[in-house]
């Protein structure tokens, strides 16, 4: 059972370049997350799935796309990277809440650390 | 729109000392949960409070969350070098799908 899983863990790339980020969980759950983290900005949300089939915008979604493939994996692309898209990538995934009226606990990924040149 | 704020930002204790972190929300929330980030990391859940005025306590870590769930505490009894760490609150939004977080406190811990 290895939770969340993450590629690749670094990655460097030039401006203009464009890359695929990879997620996957193992714990069946419905909704998957993609954050980026930077110094002194906490964790922002990029995109989400509620579910197989679904995508919605978070709070950073320019110059991101993502791609639900199956319940399993939800992928990150950068189109075209930007300095400013340099930062410490988070997938999360999570499920039912643990109360009635509780949120969702959220499991993450060990991270993919970024930096645009 | 919705925020949830953290203070301090920082905190530098010597071994053996408590640590406190307040998270306040501009608006009333369902529920907060914490998480643990260790430096290089990621975030792990710690614990998710539910009812107005809730304590629980999990070993040296007491967390409160206000009567009017807009307010929650995290405190740490006689810290350890292993409590090293940020700590965050989060509160859901969006049908309780999505969290927003605070920004975190970085705890430093002095041995």
């Amino acid at each position: 059972n290895a939770g969340v899983t993450q590629t690749p863990k670094f990655q460097v790339l030039k401006t203009g370049q464009s890359m695929t980020l990879q997620c996957a969980q193992d714990m069946n759950h419905n909704s998957m997350y993609w954050y980026r983290q930077d110094p002194g900005m906490g964790l922002r949300l990029i995109y989400y799935s509620a579910s197989e089939g679904t995508t919605d915008k978070g709070e950073v979604p320019n110059g991101y796309n993502v791609s639900r493939l199956n319940k399993r994996e939800f992928s990150l692309r950068l189109e075209s990277a930007a300095p400013s898209q340099t930062s410490v990538y988070f997938c999360a995934s999570s499920e039912a809440p643990l109360q009635r009226s509780g949120a969702y606990e959220q499991y993450f990924g060990p991270g993919t650390r970024l930096t645009v040149t | 729109g919705q925020q949830v704020m953290q203070i301090p930002q920082y905190q530098h204790v010597q071994e053996g000392e408590d640590f406190t972190t307040y998270c306040n929300s501009s608006t009333t929330l369902s529920n907060i949960q914490w998480y643990k980030q260790r430096p290089g990391g990621h975030p792990v859940f710690l614990i998710q409070l539910v009812k107005s005025g809730e304590v629980k306590k999990q070993k040296r870590l007491t967390f409160q969350f206000g009567e009017a769930k807009k307010n929650s505490s995290l405190h740490i009894t006689a810290t350890q070098t292993t409590d090293v760490g940020t700590y965050f609150c989060a509160g859901p939004y969006g049908n309780n799908r999505k969290l927003i977080w605070g920004l975190g406190t970085s705890l430093a811990v002095n041995p």
